[in-house]
């Protein structure tokens, strides 16, 4: 165990909905980001928050979105699916300070669009 | 932006056997830091190593070490002892330094490594 929740694990839904994914972070963290790994792209970074702030923004769709939350859990949405969407969806997560760059991740969220 | 590459899609090894995994990155960074991951069949993203540009000397981590070359912008991982636990994809990762950790990683295609007993 990482440390880092994500749930749920498996999610599949059809073209066109709208899905959440959640992440808790390990004890202490204070930034969380998120990753899509596909076939096709690789291993991208979508987005970062630090303290309930986004602080940098990678590949990530007009379609997704996410946020941080005061107890600093993290949602990632993801809306107007399509079945390239289809991939696994990880947190990660950094105490965030100065000099901070040990990531930890999660074991990731398997999205299926049909 | 930063570039990854990893050129070898799949390594074979034997058990107890050395193998190295190459990756190389382009940057105009100075300062900025270098990763291995592995990813075996679970999908956890693992951490093997890590390495920070400023420092001049390799780093280690028990059976593992890097050969870290910063004029020729190289970071191969070294694996001795071969293990059947080591049979992963291994990802190659870079994160810059002036970001002052506003950023994320960027990552390499990975190499599937096989380990033959």
């Amino acid at each position: 165990d990482s440390g880092v929740t994500q749930t749920p694990k498996h999610l599949i839904t059809a073209t066109g909905q709208r899905v959440t994914l959640r992440c808790s972070p390990r004890s202490g963290d204070l930034s969380v980001y998120w990753y899509q790994q596909s076939l096709d792209q690789g291993l991208q970074f979508l987005i970062q928050y630090y303290n309930g702030e986004e602080r940098a923004k990678g590949n990530i769709l007009e379609r997704f979105s996410a946020q941080q939350f005061p107890d600093l859990h993290s949602e990632l949405n993801l809306s107007s699916l399509e079945l390239g969407d289809s991939a696994l969806y990880f947190c990660a997560s950094s105490s965030g300070g100065a000099g901070d760059y040990g990531y930890t991740f999660g074991s990731g969220t398997r999205l299926t669009v049909v | 932006a930063q570039t990854v590459t990893q050129s070898q899609p799949e390594m074979s090894v034997q058990e107890a056997e050395t193998v190295t995994l190459s990756c190389t990155y382009d940057t105009s960074e100075s300062d900025y830091y270098l990763f291995w991951y592995k990813q075996p069949p679970s999908r956890q993203m693992i951490l093997v190593i890590r390495q920070e540009a400023y420092k001049q000397q390799n780093a280690t981590e028990n059976r593992f070490s890097v050969n870290f070359q910063k004029a020729a912008k190289s970071f191969s991982l070294k694996i001795s002892d071969s293990q059947l636990g080591d049979a992963a994809m291994y990802f190659c990762a870079y994160r810059s330094w002036s970001g002052g950790g506003a950023d994320g990683l960027t990552f390499g295609k990975g190499t599937h490594l096989i380990i033959q007993p």
